[in-house]
């Protein structure tokens, strides 16, 4: 079955600090990778996502994801955070004809 | 992407009771899913709901205890059914975009005493 791990559960960084969060993911087939992100008190959110073709993927308010296929990494990156990106991160996988599995969050708090 | 919309928003509940929790969304959808997140944790899928046929529920998760209805491409409720502590989460919908994605509604939040 596949899975999901984020290997940080709470990140603190002052804003303008670059920030990369992993996702690494077990599943040998080809699967599809998403980054969602829910803020304080908010729904979740689509922020990136990966099906084929440039392993780097941008997404919106500055974010961008490598896909690393030898290393089953999807890792998050920003090169300079702000106070506004303070929320909670989930890495995702859907492989083909099987659901979506999340990985357990990251929560990434910036102090201004 | 679809918006979508939830009923209640949160709710206290006695337990023995239940909660019916309705989905809407604002176009036609095949695939809606289930979700809940417990307090500090990740999001565990309870079942996917098409329409047209029956729920298919994740293992721990059985109909009895969670029955989901799924009469149109734009609706879908969750029940909990007699309530316990245990229970008590955020209940999420979702629907399936295009490309395998899925678009999140607000959630419900159930608190039971």
């Amino acid at each position: 079955a596949q899975s999901v791990s984020q290997h940080n559960h709470h990140v603190i960084l002052s804003e303008a600090a670059s920030l990369e969060l992993g996702c690494n993911y077990s599943y040998g087939g080809t699967v599809n990778l998403f980054w969602y992100v829910q803020y304080p008190g908010q729904h979740l959110q689509l922020l990136l996502k990966y099906f084929s073709g440039d392993p780097l993927v941008k997404g919106i308010k500055g974010f961008e994801a490598e896909f690393i296929k030898s290393k089953f990494s999807f890792n998050l990156r920003k090169p300079s955070v702000q106070w506004s990106d303070t929320a909670e991160y989930f890495c995702a996988v859907n492989a083909p004809l099987n659901d979506m599995r999340f990985g357990a969050g990251t929560r990434l708090t910036v102090k201004p | 992407s679809a918006v979508i919309s939830q009923k209640p928003s949160r709710d206290i509940c006695q337990r023995g009771t239940s909660l019916t929790i309705q989905c809407q969304v604002d176009s036609q959808v095949t695939m809606m899913f289930w979700y809940r997140q417990q307090p500090g944790q990740s999001l565990t899928l309870i079942a996917t709901a098409n329409q047209g046929s029956e729920a298919t529920y994740e293992s721990g998760f059985v109909i009895d205890k969670f029955p989901i209805s799924r009469p149109n491409l734009t609706f879908s409720t969750l029940t909990v059914s007699n309530m316990s502590p245990e229970d008590s989460s955020i209940y999420l919908c979702s629907v399936g975009g295009t490309s395998y994605e899925q678009y999140f509604g607000p959630g419900t939040r159930l608190t039971v005493t």
